[in-house]
């Protein structure tokens, strides 16, 4: 499977909100409702955020919201914060998983 | 709580074979697929393999495959992952994670381990 596209970089004022998408196929995120999102800051091993396209584990801020149109998820982060500052990675599931190329979001 | 500890990493030879492991604690290790995820150096992430929670279904990557060999043993709570003939492509981070919970209709990955860091140099 080829990786799921992402933009290279976002960023915005603390505050603001952001959206990263994620776009793959019919055969991926467009086929299932298993679309999960990861943070990871420098070093660090990678932290689940969303999972099923849209639903937040306990202890993630609802500041973190995903969604889901067709082929395309997409992660939104509204009222932006510092630590918010790092890799994001969508990572979709269909019979296997495959990841997202990753997204720098920057906090201006 | 959860826990995941990754060991077995370390510089090897093109060609070469080496076995990961991990230890896992903090839950029912057998109620649970588990997975290897690895990522270059300045890389993204690149799934690797997952085993289900009786060892009976397994998946690999296209890049790994015939190559690597993930298994579990349960009564020991440990996850493994051994590669052979292995490429100067196979240098990442290794990451052994815990994924869906057997009989879930969810599918994700959460949580990781920290790491052990595979290096395939001459």
């Amino acid at each position: 499977q080829s990786a799921l596209t992402q933009p290279r970089s976002v960023s915005g004022s603390p505050g603001q909100s952001v959206t990263i998408s994620c776009t793959g196929t019919s055969s991926d995120v467009g086929g299932y409702n298993y679309v999960s999102w990861y943070q990871q800051h420098p070093g660090k091993a990678p932290k689940l955020m969303i999972y099923d396209v849209s639903k937040r584990p306990s202890g993630v801020p609802d500041r973190f919201s995903g969604s889901k149109s067709g082929n395309t998820a997409s992660l939104t982060i509204s009222g932006l914060q510092a630590e918010d500052e790092a890799d994001y990675y969508c990572c979709s599931y269909a019979g296997s998983y495959v990841f997202g190329t990753g997204t720098k979001v920057t906090v201006l | 709580q959860v826990q995941l500890v990754e060991s077995g990493g370390g510089l090897v030879k093109p060609g070469g074979s080496l076995r990961l492991s991990c230890a896992a604690s903090g839950f029912t290790f057998s109620d649970y697929y588990m997975s290897w995820i690895r990522q270059a150096p300045g890389k993204g992430l690149e799934w690797v393999s997952y085993i289900s929670s009786s060892g009976s279904t397994i998946y690999y990557a296209d890049s790994v495959k015939g190559r690597f060999t993930i298994s579990r043993d349960n009564a020991k709570n440990s996850l493994y992952l051994q590669m052979n003939s292995l490429r100067a492509e196979d240098t990442a981070v290794y990451y052994c994670a815990r994924d869906s919970a057997l009989y879930s209709s969810s599918w994700f990955i959460s949580p990781w381990g920290q790491g052990t860091l595979v290096t395939v140099s001459s």
